[in-house]
């Protein structure tokens, strides 16, 4: 079945240290999002890419950064300087660039502070 | 700019009971697009409907049902005669055809008790 698969499903990180969740769909969509869930809000967008080799910051991108070199493939990396990193992160795709297509969302991520 | 708002942060019934989840925008385009995601305890957003600007027919689905007034800038959800599985954490999103990204609420936790 078509889909979007995030992994690892919990991941841990040290203090100074860079982790990178991974972000793969099947469905040929062009467009891939990133987003941060804290508990008692909603959503908020991370980064963006529209096409491939190709992305844009959202509204919380310090401490972040993406590539998009591959169609299927949208990895997030959290590194050093981002000073909370602890929350559920999802990933989403939907299909070309119209305003009007629903997002299809990846199980999620939770991270971690040890 | 663009904003949603929902009120109610949680929301608690007893099975059968009929419960409306209410959605409040804001936005400046003329064209733009309203969504409602269901999120289940599993984690993944699970797209529910889409509604643009220009059409504001009621819609029923099964035991679901949205109201769209531009009048009020509402977009709410009525889940009719509730069970045990509709308990999730429910999302109204905003999407302008201006702009770049999806907007969300801060989502309602929807508990039905048996």
């Amino acid at each position: 079945d078509g889909g979007i698969t995030q992994s690892p499903k919990y991941l841990f990180r040290k203090e100074g240290q860079n982790v990178t969740l991974s972000c793969e769909q099947n469905l040929n969509h062009d467009a891939m999002y990133w987003y941060r869930q804290d508990p008692g809000q909603g959503l908020r967008l991370i980064y963006y890419s529209q096409i491939v080799n190709d992305f844009q910051k959202g509204d919380i991108a310090e401490g972040y950064s993406v590539s998009r070199e591959k169609k299927e493939s949208f990895p997030l990396t959290v590194t050093s300087a981002q000073k909370n990193p602890t929350a559920f992160y999802l990933c989403a795709s939907s299909r070309g660039q119209s305003k009007d297509q629903p997002q299809h969302f990846g199980d999620g991520t939770r991270l971690s502070i040890l | 700019a663009q904003k949603v708002t929902q009120a109610q942060t949680e929301i608690s019934v007893v099975e059968k009971e009929d419960v409306t989840l209410d959605c409040v925008y804001e936005t400046r385009d003329t064209t733009y697009y309203l969504f409602w995601y269901k999120q289940p305890p599993s984690g993944e957003l699970v797209f529910l409907i889409r509604r643009n600007s220009f059409d504001e027919q009621n819609e029923i689905s099964g035991r679901y049902s949205w109201n769209f007034q531009k009048s009020t800038s509402s977009f709410n959800f009525t889940i009719t005669a509730s069970q045990v599985v509709d308990s999730a954490v429910y999302f109204c999103a905003l999407s302008e055809w201006g702009a770049q990204k999806l907007v969300f609420g801060q989502g309602t936790r929807l508990t039905i008790n048996p």
